[in-house]
Protein backbone atom coordinates (compact mmCIF):
# COMPACT_ATOMS: atom_id res chain seq x y z
CA UNK A 1 0.00 0.00 0.00
CA UNK A 2 3.13 2.52 -0.79
CA UNK A 3 1.79 5.76 -1.32
CA UNK A 4 4.55 7.21 -3.20
CA UNK A 5 6.80 5.17 -5.29
CA UNK A 6 10.01 5.25 -7.05
CA UNK A 7 12.24 3.18 -9.47
CA UNK A 8 15.03 2.11 -9.36
CA UNK A 9 15.56 3.06 -5.37
CA UNK A 10 19.76 2.90 -6.59
CA UNK A 11 21.19 4.01 -10.00
CA UNK A 12 24.84 3.83 -10.76
CA UNK A 13 25.79 4.85 -14.52
CA UNK A 14 28.66 6.49 -16.39
CA UNK A 15 29.07 9.62 -17.46
CA UNK A 16 27.23 10.71 -21.37
CA UNK A 17 24.48 7.89 -20.47
CA UNK A 18 20.83 8.55 -20.27
CA UNK A 19 18.69 7.40 -17.71
CA UNK A 20 15.13 7.30 -16.27
CA UNK A 21 13.50 7.36 -12.83
CA UNK A 22 9.82 6.42 -12.52
CA UNK A 23 6.94 7.67 -10.33
CA UNK A 24 3.90 6.46 -8.97
CA UNK A 25 0.97 7.49 -6.60
CA UNK A 26 -1.90 5.71 -5.25
CA UNK A 27 -3.18 8.75 -3.19
CA UNK A 28 -5.50 9.91 -5.89
CA UNK A 29 -3.43 13.55 -5.78
CA UNK A 30 -3.40 15.55 -8.15
CA UNK A 31 -0.04 17.65 -8.29
CA UNK A 32 3.66 15.51 -8.41
CA UNK A 33 6.94 17.50 -8.33
CA UNK A 34 10.29 16.31 -8.57
CA UNK A 35 12.67 17.22 -5.91
CA UNK A 36 16.88 16.93 -6.35
CA UNK A 37 18.55 16.65 -3.00
CA UNK A 38 22.64 17.25 -2.85
CA UNK A 39 24.92 15.85 -1.48
CA UNK A 40 24.80 18.51 1.80
CA UNK A 41 21.71 17.53 1.88
CA UNK A 42 20.17 20.72 -0.24
CA UNK A 43 16.35 19.99 -1.41
CA UNK A 44 15.44 21.74 -4.59
CA UNK A 45 12.44 21.68 -6.91
CA UNK A 46 12.86 20.62 -10.03
CA UNK A 47 9.60 20.53 -11.73
CA UNK A 48 6.00 20.27 -10.51
CA UNK A 49 2.60 18.89 -12.31
CA UNK A 50 -1.00 18.97 -12.25
CA UNK A 51 -3.08 16.86 -13.73
CA UNK A 52 -0.39 16.21 -16.48
CA UNK A 53 0.12 20.09 -16.96
CA UNK A 54 3.10 21.31 -16.36
CA UNK A 55 2.94 24.08 -13.92
CA UNK A 56 6.45 24.31 -12.38
CA UNK A 57 9.51 24.33 -14.66
CA UNK A 58 12.71 25.62 -12.25
CA UNK A 59 16.57 26.69 -14.27
CA UNK A 60 17.08 22.79 -14.78
CA UNK A 61 18.97 21.85 -17.58
CA UNK A 62 17.14 21.10 -20.45
CA UNK A 63 18.98 17.44 -20.27
CA UNK A 64 16.28 17.00 -17.91
CA UNK A 65 12.68 15.85 -19.14
CA UNK A 66 9.69 15.00 -16.94
CA UNK A 67 6.90 13.46 -18.25
CA UNK A 68 3.43 12.68 -16.94
CA UNK A 69 1.41 10.20 -18.70
CA UNK A 70 -1.66 10.52 -16.20
CA UNK A 71 -1.89 12.02 -12.88
CA UNK A 72 -0.76 9.42 -10.94
CA UNK A 73 2.88 9.00 -12.85
CA UNK A 74 5.84 11.25 -13.46
CA UNK A 75 8.81 10.11 -15.10
CA UNK A 76 12.38 11.97 -15.29
CA UNK A 77 14.46 11.52 -18.27
CA UNK A 78 18.04 12.26 -17.60
CA UNK A 79 19.70 12.93 -21.05
CA UNK A 80 23.75 12.74 -21.37
CA UNK A 81 24.76 12.63 -17.21
CA UNK A 82 27.32 14.42 -16.02
CA UNK A 83 28.84 14.05 -12.43
CA UNK A 84 27.04 17.02 -11.06
CA UNK A 85 23.68 14.96 -11.96
CA UNK A 86 24.51 12.81 -8.74
CA UNK A 87 22.18 13.25 -6.07
CA UNK A 88 19.05 11.58 -4.73
CA UNK A 89 15.94 12.40 -6.57
CA UNK A 90 12.69 12.73 -4.79
CA UNK A 91 9.24 12.40 -6.01
CA UNK A 92 5.98 13.85 -4.25
CA UNK A 93 2.79 14.67 -4.53
CA UNK A 94 0.02 16.55 -3.17
CA UNK A 95 -3.93 16.28 -3.20
CA UNK A 96 -5.33 20.27 -3.74
CA UNK A 97 -6.36 20.86 -0.46
CA UNK A 98 -2.87 19.60 1.14
CA UNK A 99 -1.41 21.56 -1.15
CA UNK A 100 -3.23 24.33 0.23
CA UNK A 101 -1.41 23.34 4.03
CA UNK A 102 2.31 23.35 2.60
CA UNK A 103 2.23 19.55 2.88
CA UNK A 104 3.79 17.05 0.43
CA UNK A 105 4.07 13.09 0.54
CA UNK A 106 7.12 12.53 -0.19
CA UNK A 107 8.83 8.67 -2.17
CA UNK A 108 11.91 7.26 -0.88
CA UNK A 109 14.43 8.63 -2.97
CA UNK A 110 16.09 7.79 -5.71
CA UNK A 111 20.20 7.70 -5.24
CA UNK A 112 21.68 8.57 -8.75
CA UNK A 113 25.66 8.11 -8.76
CA UNK A 114 27.64 8.84 -11.91
CA UNK A 115 30.90 7.57 -12.23
CA UNK B 1 13.08 34.62 -4.71
CA UNK B 2 12.57 33.10 -1.93
CA UNK B 3 15.46 32.00 0.72
CA UNK B 4 15.56 30.55 4.58
CA UNK B 5 17.76 30.36 7.19
CA UNK B 6 18.51 27.59 9.41
CA UNK B 7 21.15 26.24 11.85
CA UNK B 8 23.10 23.43 10.19
CA UNK B 9 23.15 21.85 13.41
CA UNK B 10 21.94 21.41 16.83
CA UNK B 11 22.79 18.57 19.74
CA UNK B 12 20.88 17.86 22.83
CA UNK B 13 20.65 15.18 25.62
CA UNK B 14 17.70 12.69 25.74
CA UNK B 15 14.69 14.91 27.41
CA UNK B 16 15.94 18.45 26.58
CA UNK B 17 13.74 20.86 24.71
CA UNK B 18 15.31 21.92 21.14
CA UNK B 19 14.17 25.09 19.63
CA UNK B 20 14.83 25.36 15.77
CA UNK B 21 14.32 28.42 14.36
CA UNK B 22 14.07 29.36 10.64
CA UNK B 23 14.58 33.15 9.21
CA UNK B 24 13.22 33.85 5.73
CA UNK B 25 12.82 36.29 2.65
CA UNK B 26 10.22 36.39 0.25
CA UNK B 27 7.95 38.33 -1.52
CA UNK B 28 5.05 36.66 -1.33
CA UNK B 29 3.91 34.58 2.12
CA UNK B 30 1.59 31.96 1.73
CA UNK B 31 2.46 29.21 4.54
CA UNK B 32 5.75 27.71 6.74
CA UNK B 33 5.99 24.19 6.46
CA UNK B 34 8.58 21.82 8.44
CA UNK B 35 9.79 18.45 7.51
CA UNK B 36 11.52 15.96 9.46
CA UNK B 37 14.00 13.33 7.63
CA UNK B 38 16.21 10.81 8.99
CA UNK B 39 19.38 9.70 7.38
CA UNK B 40 18.33 7.71 4.19
CA UNK B 41 14.78 8.28 4.11
CA UNK B 42 12.10 10.70 2.93
CA UNK B 43 10.90 14.09 3.80
CA UNK B 44 8.06 13.39 6.30
CA UNK B 45 5.49 16.16 6.55
CA UNK B 46 5.34 17.30 10.78
CA UNK B 47 3.54 21.15 10.89
CA UNK B 48 2.42 24.55 8.96
CA UNK B 49 2.07 27.91 10.13
CA UNK B 50 -0.15 29.83 7.93
CA UNK B 51 -0.81 32.59 10.54
CA UNK B 52 1.34 33.61 13.40
CA UNK B 53 1.01 32.11 16.59
CA UNK B 54 1.76 28.45 17.80
CA UNK B 55 0.77 25.01 16.18
CA UNK B 56 1.03 21.89 18.71
CA UNK B 57 0.77 18.45 17.96
CA UNK B 58 1.66 16.23 20.00
CA UNK B 59 5.82 16.36 21.23
CA UNK B 60 6.28 19.20 18.31
CA UNK B 61 5.24 22.39 17.94
CA UNK B 62 5.82 25.31 15.64
CA UNK B 63 5.47 28.78 15.73
CA UNK B 64 5.44 31.92 13.42
CA UNK B 65 5.65 35.62 13.26
CA UNK B 66 5.17 37.21 9.91
CA UNK B 67 5.67 40.22 11.14
CA UNK B 68 9.37 38.97 12.10
CA UNK B 69 9.85 36.61 8.62
CA UNK B 70 10.70 33.95 11.55
CA UNK B 71 9.07 30.80 12.35
CA UNK B 72 10.46 27.80 15.05
CA UNK B 73 10.44 24.23 15.62
CA UNK B 74 9.99 23.19 19.19
CA UNK B 75 10.78 19.34 19.85
CA UNK B 76 10.08 18.76 23.64
CA UNK B 77 10.58 15.56 25.78
CA UNK B 78 13.55 14.70 22.85
CA UNK B 79 13.90 10.84 22.14
CA UNK B 80 16.56 9.26 20.11
CA UNK B 81 14.67 8.77 16.99
CA UNK B 82 14.22 12.96 16.66
CA UNK B 83 17.93 12.54 15.57
CA UNK B 84 17.13 13.51 12.45
CA UNK B 85 17.46 16.76 9.95
CA UNK B 86 15.00 18.86 10.20
CA UNK B 87 13.91 21.67 7.04
CA UNK B 88 11.48 24.48 7.33
CA UNK B 89 10.26 25.50 3.11
CA UNK B 90 8.03 28.55 2.08
CA UNK B 91 5.01 27.98 0.29
CA UNK B 92 4.64 29.84 -2.56
CA UNK B 93 1.66 30.06 -5.46
CA UNK B 94 1.34 27.18 -7.22
CA UNK B 95 2.00 24.93 -4.52
CA UNK B 96 5.71 25.21 -4.51
CA UNK B 97 8.10 24.78 -1.53
CA UNK B 98 11.05 25.87 -1.15
CA UNK B 99 13.59 24.35 1.22
CA UNK B 100 16.12 25.56 3.74
CA UNK B 101 19.22 24.48 4.34
CA UNK B 102 17.81 21.87 7.09
CA UNK B 103 19.18 21.91 10.72
CA UNK B 104 20.85 18.11 11.78
CA UNK B 105 19.56 17.21 15.15
CA UNK B 106 21.74 14.71 17.13
CA UNK B 107 20.26 13.12 20.20
CA UNK B 108 22.49 12.14 22.87
CA UNK B 109 21.71 9.51 26.09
Amino acid sequence: DTAVSQTPKYLVTQMGNDKSIKCEQNLGHDTMYWYKQDSKKFLKIMFSYNNKELIINETVPNRFSPKSPDKAHLNLHINSLELGDSAVYFCASSPPERGVTGELFFGEGSRLTVL
Amino acid sequence: GQSLEQPSEVTAVEGAIVQINCTYQTSGFYGLSWYQQHDGGAPTFLSYNALDGLEETGRFSSFLSRSDSYGYLLLQELQMKDSASYFCALKAAGNKLTFGGGTRVLVKP
